[in-house]
């Protein structure tokens, strides 16, 4: 199967600095990557929709100066937590779908965000 | 607007066994539906797709029904062991744009040796 690679896994950063995290997608192109943001016992939250060459889709509720998306190239795109704060610690995970019939996602290993 | 529902949060069952999941959805007619397997600290991980003209799927010990009509889908795990405790979601693709998938909260399935 398809392979999505994110890092870091797991980032621990100070309150008021920025993170990034990247998503890349192994060994085939992704015109569309989803980034979801998910708490303990919850389920996965959609963020935004990440276009390559375009601007990011943002769900209703979340910032988009706050957190940052790229999509800068066909197999890259980058979510930056911007002047993170402690109420921004979660996980984060991407996600890409291979292009055709075939719908199923494939996701990255997920990152743990702690901001102290 | 589309609501999925995954009626246990948590499934404790005996080794060898056979696990039972319910994923119930509403204001909605998804043309498929999805189960993903998720480790903790982990990206969840696709298992199997069940379309809307398929009253059933298998896959190895896995089987997914789907009934349109009680807007319902079923996950078993037969002969469970213990490797295959994790939390389980179903997943439906948006009503609004098919490439994005909503959800549900879970399952998780601990298999007891």
């Amino acid at each position: 199967g398809a392979v999505v690679s994110q890092h870091p896994s797991r980032v621990i950063c100070k309150s008021g600095t920025s993170v990034k995290i990247e998503c890349r997608s192994l060994d085939f192109q992704a015109t569309t990557m989803f980034w979801y943001r998910q708490f303990p016992k919850k389920s996965l939250m959609l963020m935004a929709t990440s276009n390559e060459g375009s601007k990011a889709t943002y769900e209703q509720g979340v910032e988009k100066d706050k957190f940052l998306i790229n999509h800068a190239s066909l197999t890259l795109s980058t979510l930056t937590v911007t002047s993170a704060h402690p109420e921004d610690s979660s996980f984060y995970i991407c996600s890409a779908i291979l292009q055709g019939s075939r719908t199923e996602a494939f996701f990255g290993q997920g990152t743990r965000l702690t901001v102290v | 607007s589309q609501k999925i529902e995954q009626n246990s949060e948590a499934l404790n069952i005996q080794e060898g066994k056979t696990a039972t999941l319910t994923c119930n959805y509403t204001n909605y007619s998804p043309a498929y539906l999805q189960w993903y397997r998720q480790d903790p600290g982990r990206g969840p991980v696709f298992l199997l797709l069940i379309r809307e003209n398929e009253k059933e799927k298998r896959k190895e010990r896995l089987k997914v029904t789907f009934d349109t009509t009680l807007k319902q889908s079923l996950f078993h795990i037969t002969a469970s062991q213990p490797a295959d405790s994790a939390t389980y979601l179903c997943a439906l693709p948006h009503s609004g744009s098919a490439r994005q998938l909503t959800f549900g909260s879970g399952t998780q399935l601990t298999v007891l040796p």
